[in-house]
């Protein structure tokens, strides 16, 4: 499994675009980048999954560049709600292959 | 459509007992998941069920086992509950698109003392 690195925490306030980077080095040619979000007291979240260039959907975008040794999960106006840890997972979603968790990025909105 | 569901919510025990942590699921996946998360960290995974019938290991599983009844259904079993077991499982799901997209339940908080 490909080894992530995020940042450890993250400050941004209500409105703003944020922008969480992971680098992944070592990602393999088949291996997918999947982010997922976990509110206090909750279980983690799927956010978003890609495999190149950009990936939106109704919660986020999820670019990747071309030599996928990095990606950033962009958060458009972010809402006090949005205050999570976020999570970045490098690898090839089939069954058989496990997630693995980091300690993510901690994001917290302020007003 | 409940998603997955943990019961109990909170649950404390001495050292040495034992407890069943129940855990169920309601959208027809295969894979089922058991994790914990230790205060600040990431999520371990402890077993899984590929499928209906099999059970295999993960990161941490000593201390564990694990029964996948059915479909919906997959216990987590302490047997002899030691204070280093201390933290939050969660329970997972996934179905056709894989182990990436998974579908957590609202976890359990244990406190062994």
């Amino acid at each position: 499994l490909a080894k992530t690195t995020q940042p450890i925490s993250m400050d941004s306030y209500e409105g703003q675009e944020v922008n969480i980077t992971c680098s992944h080095n070592n990602i393999a040619t088949n291996d997918y980048i999947t982010w997922y979000q976990q509110f206090p007291s909750q279980g983690p979240r799927f956010i978003i999954q890609g495999y190149k260039t950009k990936v939106t959907n109704e919660v986020a975008s999820l670019f990747i560049p071309a030599d996928r040794k990095s990606s950033t999960l962009s958060l458009p106006r972010v809402s006090l709600s949005d205050t999570a840890v976020y999570y970045c997972l490098v690898g090839l979603p089939l069954y058989g292959n496990k997630l693995v968790f980091g300690a993510g990025t901690i994001l917290r909105v302020k007003s | 459509n409940a998603g997955v569901t943990q019961t109990p919510k909170f649950q404390v025990l001495k050292t040495g007992q034992s407890m069943t942590l129940q855990c169920a699921q309601d959208m027809n996946h295969n894979s089922m998941y058991w994790y914990r998360q230790d205060p600040g960290m990431g999520l371990r995974l402890i077993y899984y069920s590929a499928s209906e019938g099999t059970t295999d290991k993960g990161e941490v599983p000593n201390g564990y086992n694990v029964s996948r009844l059915n479909k919906r259904e997959f216990s987590l079993r302490l047997e002899s509950a030691a204070p280093s077991q201390t933290s939050v499982y969660f329970c997972a799901s996934s179905g056709y698109r894989g182990d990436y997209e998974q579908y957590f339940g609202p976890g359990t908080r244990l406190t062994v003392t």
